[in-house]
């Protein structure tokens, strides 16, 4: 069954050092996210991507964020500068189509920022 | 008034029997839902998807979505130990979903 597949699974950082997760959405989708979820929280959405370029954006996907499409595979997402705050679970999901549809979820990047 | 709300839990279900959990959201206009259900340290994993009023069965789950009322439910039947998950109710709008806490299901042998 194809599936959302992230690395690393675990990836510690300190302060201030950039970082970039990584994801390979399922081969036929065409619509990419980021969620993230804090320990002990809810699981927030932090982007939506569409045809190399961001369709949708939440607050918290502020100017340290980025997201980039670098081949046909895989997606990105990059943290500039990282705070105590940003650890926490990345998620990355595809789905088929856009709008209100079916995302698939990748295992997760735990990210630990000390 | 949050966006997707959910009882936190735990629910707690004797193996075999029924759990049922509920969700409500605030937006009317809202359209789209889905059940995931989230083991411990793990990603969400889509169980249902609902977006008429009515019911929605596939297995052992059954997704009510009532729009006038703004609730979505999802029942479990005969619920067995391996469905002790937390269970997240999300909402779509434009291109993302927005997820609710969770409700933490304990089913016991």
């Amino acid at each position: 069954e194809p599936e959302v597949t992230q690395t690393p699974s675990h990836q510690v950082t300190q302060m201030g050092q950039e970082v970039i997760l990584r994801c390979v959405p399922i081969s036929n989708h065409l619509y990419f996210y980021w969620y993230r979820q804090i320990l002990g929280q809810k699981v927030e959405f932090l982007v939506s991507f569409y045809n190399n370029e961001i369709s949708e954006k939440s607050e918290i996907f502020d100017d340290q964020f980025s997201v980039e499409r670098p081949d046909g595979s895989n997606f990105t997402l990059k943290i500039r500068s990282t705070k105590l705050e940003d650890s926490a679970m990345y998620f990355c999901a595809s789905s088929l189509v856009g709008g209100p549809t079916e995302a698939f979820f990748g295992q997760g990047t735990r990210l630990t920022v000390v | 008034q949050k966006e997707v709300e959910q009882n936190s839990g735990p629910l707690s279900v004797p193996e075999g029997a029924i759990a049922s959990l509920n969700c409500t959201y605030s937006d009317r206009g809202s359209q789209s839902f889905f059940w995931y259900r989230q083991y411990s340290g793990k990603s969400p994993e889509l169980i249902m998807s609902i977006y008429s009023n009515g019911d929605k069965e596939d297995g052992r789950f059954t997704a009510q979505l009532n729009k006038a009322s703004q609730y979505v439910s999802l029942l479990i039947r005969d619920s067995q130990p391996s469905d002790s998950a937390t269970y997240l109710c999300a909402k779509a709008a434009g291109n993302k979903l927005t997820f609710g806490g969770g409700t933490r299901v304990l089913v016991k042998p």
